[in-house]
């Protein structure tokens, strides 16, 4: 099957900085990425579905100023974490539909972030 | 509202014992529903889709309009099923997946 990596697997970071975390797909192009986020012994959360060459679409809730999505290119995604406060620390996870797949989501391994 | 329900967090049971993992969806229109499924220190993977009809490592689900329900099931577990199970129906123009809180089947020996 298709893979998807993110780079880093994980980070720790101090209160205020800000952190990119790198989705892509390895083997094909992806139009259309998504970013989720899922706390421990909790269930995956959509925050945002990123389009290649277009604005990301935030779920409801989600900070766009605070959690910025780039698409530039069909292989890869990146989230960036500004200004990371601790209640960021989180796992992160992102997927990759692959069009030849039936469309398919393929999932990478997911970064954890700490925020100190 | 639109969501999908998994009533239950665990589900423990001895090997070869039968497993159904339920599922209830609420939706407009008709959404693609999927099971996806993550074992200890994996990434989350598709194990089936409804629209497919397959058998997937001898799991099967069918999906009951009449009852909004996609009920996963196995007729005899296997200790190497034991992982956490998410249903997610998936909607809109980008198929966006909506996951359910998931279930942690546990398959004893």
């Amino acid at each position: 099957g298709a893979v998807v990596s993110q780079h880093p697997s994980w980070v720790i970071c101090k209160s205020g900085t800000s952190v990119k975390i790198e989705c892509r797909s390895l083997d094909f192009q992806a139009t259309t990425m998504f970013w989720y986020r899922q706390f421990p012994k909790q269930s995956l959360m959509l925050m945002a579905t990123s389009n290649e060459g277009s604005k990301a679409t935030y779920e409801q809730g989600v900070e766009k100023d605070k959690f910025l999505i780039n698409h530039a290119s069909l292989t890869l995604s990146t989230l960036t974490v500004t200004s990371a406060h601790p209640e960021d620390s989180s796992f992160y996870i992102c997927s990759a539909r692959d069009p030849d797949s039936y469309n398919e989501q393929f999932f990478g391994p997911g970064t954890r972030l700490t925020v100190l | 509202a639109q969501r999908v329900t998994q009533p239950e967090k665990l589900l423990s049971v001895f090997k070869g014992a039968p497993v159904e993992l339920k599922c209830n969806y609420s939706y407009s229109g008709s959404p693609e529903l999927f099971w996806y499924v993550q074992y200890s220190r994996q990434r989350l993977q598709l194990l089936l889709r409804h629209i497919s009809r397959e058998s997937i490592k001898g799991f099967t689900a069918d999906l009951n309009k009449g009852e909004t329900s996609f009920h996963l099931k196995k007729p005899f577990a296997q200790e190497e099923d034991s992982a956490m199970y998410y249903c997610a129906p998936s909607t809109g123009a980008n198929s966006k997946l909506t996951f359910g809180k998931g279930i942690t089947l546990s398959v004893r020996p």
